[in-house]
C-alpha cells in the first residue's frame, strides 16, 4: 500500500520555536508539495519541489522554508512559529501529470501557542 | 494566477437524493486539469474525479459526474443517490497543463447526507 507519511498527526510548539515538519512518500514520486488548510480558505500551497534539492515558492510561502535532500522526503520547516501558522498542514506527492495524481498524507494539526 | 472559487460553504442532502456542489476558475490558459476531491473526518484527502479541459464529455466515476462548462468557466460535481459515507469536505482543484503539476484548490463545500 503506497503511502505519505507525515510524521505527526498533532503538535503543539511554542511561540518563536523552530519547528520541523516531515514527509516521506515510499512511491519514488518526483513530485513533493505542501499546503495548510484552514476553515474557509481551503487548501493553499506553501512550497513544492520536483526533485531533489529543487524548490518553488507557492501562494504562500513566507515564514517558511523547505528542504528536500532525498527524493521521499520533503520537509517544512519553520523559522520562528508564530500563532497565526496555527494551522492544519497536508504533504502530498505525485509523478509528473499526467503519469499519476496527487497521494496526500493524513495531516499534522499544528498548534502554536 | 489561477483562483478556485466555490460559492456553497456548507450544503446538506436527504439519503438517496441528488446534490450539485458547484465550483469556477478563473485562467487564462487554454488546456488544464480539474479535480473534486473528497476529505472525510479522517483527513485523508481522496480523489473523486478528474477532468481534462481538452475533452468536451464530462467525466463520470459511478454516482459522481461533473458538469464541465468551459466558457463559462464553471465545473460543478453531481452526487447522484447520495450515502451516509459522502458526508465529507469536498474541495475544487485547477492544475495547469504545462507546469510543475502543482495544484490551486478551492475554499471547500462541507456536505452532510442526512438519514
Amino acid at each position: 500500500d503506497v503511502k505519505v507519511t507525515q510524521s505527526s498527526r498533532y503538535l503543539v510548539k511554542r511561540t518563536g520555536e523552530k519547528v520541523f515538519l516531515e514527509c516521506v512518500q515510499d512511491m519514488d514520486h518526483e513530485n513533493m508539495f505542501w499546503y495548510r488548510q484552514d476553515p474557509g480558505l481551503g487548501l493553499r500551497l506553501i512550497y513544492f519541489s520536483y526533485d531533489v534539492k529543487m524548490k518553488e515558492k507557492g501562494d504562500i510561502p513566507e515564514g517558511y522554508s523547505v528542504s528536500r535532500e532525498k527524493k521521499e522526503r520533503f520537509s517544512l520547516i519553520l523559522e520562528s512559529a508564530s500563532t497565526n501558522q496555527t494551522s492544519m498542514y497536508l504533504c502530498a506527492s505525485s509523478l509528473p501529470f499526467p503519469r499519476g495524481g496527487y497521494t496526500f498524507g493524513s495531516g499534522t494539526r499544528l498548534t502554536v501557542v | 494566477a489561477q483562483t478556485v472559487t466555490q460559492s456553497q460553504p456548507e450544503m446538506s442532502v436527504q439519503e438517496a437524493e441528488t446534490v450539485t456542489l458547484s465550483c469556477t476558475y478563473d485562467t487564462s490558459e487554454s488546456n488544464y486539469y480539474l479535480f473534486w476531491y473528497k476529505q472525510p473526518p479522517s483527513r485523508q484527502m481522496i480523489l473523486v474525479i478528474r477532468q481534462e479541459a481538452y475533452k468536451q464529455q464530462n467525466a463520470t466515476e459511478n454516482r459522481f459526474s461533473v458538469n464541465f462548462q468551459k466558457a463559462a468557466k464553471s465545473f460543478s460535481l453531481k452526487i447522484s443517490d447520495s450515502q451516509l459515507g459522502d458526508t465529507a469536505m469536498y474541495f475544487c482543484a485547477f492544475m495547469k497543463h504545462a507546469g510543475n503539476n502543482d495544484m490551486r484548490f478551492g475554499a471547500g463545500t462541507r456536505l452532510t447526507v442526512k438519514p
